[in-house]
């Protein structure tokens, strides 16, 4: 079933901090973010997987409430190279065994539009 | 190391004809993941290989298959092509461990008149 990305669209002006949150109706294993500008591939940025771990790299960071079935992305501090849509992708209750199926299901994207 | 390639970047094709997609995954990596991607349904999963055998498939007729070679390379093929089928189609490259993330190649661009 697909997560649930909210909110749909955001603008920020340079320097503003920014919330995307992806909410899912089953119990998750791990959780994916990626960034997509206009006419390009998606840019994997971070995954946290099953336990409650926070991640981050310069300003961008998630954490991942596996009670709840959510995570969230943080974006602090925003610079314009930020603008694009984000989606969250989450797998149910699957180990990465090298024999196993393996599925992301994706949510329908935050377009995030940072402005100077 | 060189990133996930596809070929052909475009293409046009007549409603009923077929089509094959080619993916290079990243050096070392044996899971490919295809997805479609469209304005109105987002990027939907179609279905994942994994040396060589295909380990899960999204909801898509069957007019939608895949296949991979012992190189890891993978190839998408689709028969009957509606207009529907017009779409964004990317792979994703994985190493599967010691987690699971994907690298998408650029995609290809698929237009059905």
């Amino acid at each position: 079933q697909q997560p649930v990305q909210s909110p749909q669209a955001v603008i920020l002006r340079e320097g503003e901090d920014a919330v995307i949150n992806c909410s899912s109706s089953k119990a998750l294993y791990s959780v994916h973010w990626y960034r997509q500008k206009h006419g390009e591939a998606p840019v994997f940025l971070m995954i946290l997987l099953k336990g409650g771990e926070q991640k981050g790299h310069e300003k961008i960071s998630a954490s991942f409430n596996e009670k709840k079935q959510q995570s969230s992305l943080y974006l602090t501090a925003s610079q314009l190279s930020y603008s694009g849509t984000y989606f969250c992708g989450t797998s149910e209750g699957q180990t990465y065994s090298g024999a196993g199926s393996y599925q992301l299901t994706f949510g329908k994207g935050t377009k995030l539009s940072v402005i100077p | 190391k060189a990133g996930v390639t596809q070929t052909p970047r475009y293409l046009i094709k007549t409603r009923g004809q077929q089509v094959t997609l080619s993916c290079s995954p990243i050096s070392g990596h044996r899971s490919v993941s295809w997805y479609q991607q469209t304005p109105g349904q987002g990027l939907q999963f179609l279905f994942e290989y994994f040396s060589e055998t295909q380990r899960n498939k999204g909801n898509f007729p069957g007019r939608f298959s895949g296949r991979q070679f012992s190189n890891s390379r993978s190839e998408m093929n689709v028969s009957t092509l509606e207009l529907g089928d017009s779409a964004l189609y990317l792979c994703a490259s994985s190493s599967r461990t010691p987690s699971y993330e994907q690298y998408f190649g650029p995609g290809t661009r698929l237009t059905v008149t």
